[in-house]
């Protein structure tokens, strides 16, 4: 079975301009998290998704962040506008059931320039 | 609120040696879950090992062995023989409190050196 997919691997864009990062989790996995990891603050994350649903927002740095689930396949980060400091790599990670080991896809590498 | 100490930032080691990294972690919660989650050089997250706390039994795996103990809230990990293959950094979470969010140590870098 196909692990966890993301898109774009990597991504160069100014400050300002939109960004979007794309997930695909595991077929059959329920939840689906993002997170975000850099030098300075480590892994944290974002936000959670359980059946489609947001569970916790609380790691979202800002209103310029947002993530939608529109169906069990697929989920968006969106950050407008971009800034410097958002420049990390970004992990989206599935499981299933409650509690239970999540797998990570390969991560999107943001620069923001 | 929930935290995770990994208090080696970096180790060294040549290969064959055997190696703990520590974890040390805090909640209030009875229902916990402890993780173990490797990021080798190329980047990907790997998970190695999930506990809830109800189950202290150490757990081996190949040359790897995990040993959780609640009294003082350590669940640390042990290779053994190490390989250079085993370079990577390796971080510990945890998750509970009703949440599904994996909380991360900052990580140990492991090296081992031929």
């Amino acid at each position: 079975d196909a692990g966890v997919i993301q898109s774009p691997r990597h991504e160069v864009t100014e400050m300002g301009q939109e960004v979007t990062l794309r997930c695909k989790p595991i077929s059959g996995h329920n939840s689906l998290f993002w997170y975000r990891q850099t030098m300075m603050r480590g892994l944290e994350l974002l936000i959670y998704f359980n059946n489609n649903v947001p569970i916790d927002d609380s790691g979202m740095p800002e209103d310029r962040f947002s993530a939608k689930m529109p169906n069990a396949s697929f989920s968006t980060l969106k950050i407008q506008p971009s800034e410097p400091r958002d420049s990390a790599v970004y992990f989206c990670a599935s499981s299933f059931g409650r509690y239970n080991e999540q797998f990570f896809g390969p991560g999107t590498r943001l620069t923001v320039l | 609120a929930q935290k995770v100490t990994q208090a080696q930032t970096e180790i060294s080691v040549v290969e064959k040696e055997d190696v703990t990294l520590d974890c040390v972690y805090e909640t209030r919660d009875t229902t916990y879950y402890l993780f173990w989650y490797k990021q080798p050089p190329s980047g990907e997250l790997v998970f190695l090992i999930r506990r809830n706390s109800f189950d202290e039994q150490n757990e081996i795996s190949g040359r790897y062995s995990w040993n959780f103990q609640k009294s003082t809230s350590s669940f640390n990990f042990t290779i053994t023989a190490s390989q250079v293959v085993d370079s990577a950094v390796y971080f510990c979470a945890l998750s509970g409190n009703g949440s599904e969010k994996l909380v991360f140590g900052k990580g140990t870098k492991l090296t081992v050196n031929p």
